[in-house]
């Protein structure tokens, strides 16, 4: 299984700005994926994470709010946008295992307090 | 929309009694995953089954994938306090190349000592 590595893995943050998150394997993987979790709750995907190209969202999650960057294959960004207290919530990547890209493997995630 | 309905969400049972989680839909998964995830940590892998039928076991943790891989149940035997977590299932679809899992709605186990 892949190695992850989550920045910062906690932050209160201001209504109004953006805060990065880094996700960092310790390996070349083709799939990583952002999701967003409620405490207690369900994953809910927001986008893939395309290496040289844009990332691919899901219903409800748009690049200007959400934008992705995945500059290689072991390392990619998501930056929540203008946030508002909606957006507390814990984000997560995750990439997908090199010989199953059915299996995923969790980075340990941010937890995001907007006050 | 293609959904993975989990039951029960919560559960709070003692310590030595057995438990069975259950993951079904109306689609058929060409594989299903358990995870466990404990506060502040993300989900970890327990086991992805693949097979109509199958079975595995990891240790008091006993997983099974329907004949028809359109339902799954994990179920614990002899609970203990280390158990405690949200249990997600996961499955994904066959038809798609994208790597993508929809996840069921998880549930939440309490054991208590």
């Amino acid at each position: 299984s892949a190695v992850i590595s989550q920045k910062p893995s906690r932050d209160i943050c201001q209504r109004g700005t953006s805060l990065t998150i880094q996700c960092q394997v310790d390996s070349q993987v083709t799939m990583m994926f952002w999701y967003r979790q409620q405490p207690g709750q369900s994953l809910t995907l927001i986008a893939t994470a395309n290496q040289g190209s844009e990332a691919t969202y899901e219903s409800g999650f748009v690049i200007d709010k959400f934008p992705i960057s995945r500059p290689n294959l072991t390392f990619s960004t998501l930056t929540v946008s203008n946030m508002s207290p909606e957006d507390s919530s814990i984000y997560l990547c995750s990439v997908g295992a090199r010989l199953a890209i059915n299996t995923q493997y969790f980075g340990p995630g941010t937890r995001l307090t907007v006050l | 929309t293609q959904l993975l309905e989990q039951s029960p969400q919560f559960l709070s049972i003692q310590e030595g009694e057995n438990l069975t989680v259950y993951c079904n839909s109306s689609s058929v998964f060409s594989s299903l995953q358990w995870y466990r995830q404990e506060p502040g940590e993300g989900p970890v892998l327990l086991v992805t089954v693949v097979t109509g039928g199958e079975v595995k076991k990891l240790k008091r943790l006993t997983f099974q994938f329907g004949d028809a891989r359109k339902d799954s149940s994990l179920h614990i035997t002899a609970a203990q306090p280390g158990d405690t977590g949200l249990y997600l299932c996961a499955g994904h679809h066959g038809s798609s190349n994208t790597g993508k899992l929809i996840f069921g709605q998880g549930t939440t186990l309490q054991v208590k000592p």
